[in-house]
């Protein structure tokens, strides 16, 4: 069965270090999403991205944050600077384009240590 | 804006008993619901979904969910619970456009043998 897959499954920064947090979609998809996960909490929306551009941001993807698709394949996160409180497990997401089938595929995610 | 509740924080329950999650939600619109079951040190998992038609949607690994709109639930239920079954669950709540879902707090089942 197709899957979402994200690399690494575990990254370790230096706060106000860049990461980038990567995820290969499941082929024919065309939404994407970031999603967050601070341990103990509640899975938080993070970014929708559909024909090459942001389709909605929450309040918690600020300047900070940045997504892409650099290959036409890839889906990117990007985190400028990081702080202690970016630690978190973030979850790419995908979707097919049709308006009935609009389940989300998870990726077992990245976990995220700011230290 | 939408939200989902999930008021309990933990469910213990005997193999081989019937099990139940619940959760509320409030949406502008119709409703999309879905659930999904998070393993240890694993992603989410898809399990089933309501977007129209019977109340009673069935999904995977013997799981089903009942839509109720008057009560605003989408309770998860299994007639017989595994020690397998022992997870996260989370209930979330997708808008007209399957759009960015929103996630209840999830519910940590435990099955005990």
């Amino acid at each position: 069965e197709p899957e979402v897959t994200q690399t690494p499954s575990h990254q370790v920064t230096q706060m106000g270090q860049e990461v980038i947090l990567r995820c290969v979609p499941i082929s024919n998809h065309l939404y994407f999403y970031w999603y967050r996960q601070i341990l103990g909490q509640k899975v938080e929306f993070l970014v929708s991205f559909y024909n090459n551009e942001i389709s909605e941001k929450s309040e918690i993807f600020d300047d900070q944050f940045s997504v892409e698709r650099p290959d036409g394949s890839n889906f990117t996160l990007k985190i400028r600077s990081t702080k202690l409180e970016d630690s978190a497990m973030y979850f790419c997401a995908t979707r097919p384009g049709t308006f009935a089938a609009n389940i989300q595929y998870f990726g077992a995610g990245t976990r995220l240590s700011v230290l | 804006a939408q939200s989902v509740a999930q008021p309990e924080d933990q469910v213990n329950v005997a193999e081989g008993n019937p099990l139940t999650v619940k959760c509320t939600y409030s949406v502008s619109g119709n409703p999309y619901l879905f659930w999904y079951v998070q393993y240890p040190n694993r992603g989410l998992q898809f399990l089933l979904k309501y977007i129209t038609g019977d109340n009673l949607v069935k999904g995977s690994y013997g799981f089903e969910a009942e839509f109720n709109k008057s009560q605003t639930s989408f309770h998860l239920k299994k007639p017989s619970a595994l020690v397998s079954d022992s997870a996260l669950y989370f209930c979330a709540a997708g808008d007209n456009y399957g759009q960015n879902f929103v996630f209840g707090p999830g519910t940590r089942l435990s099955v005990l043998p």
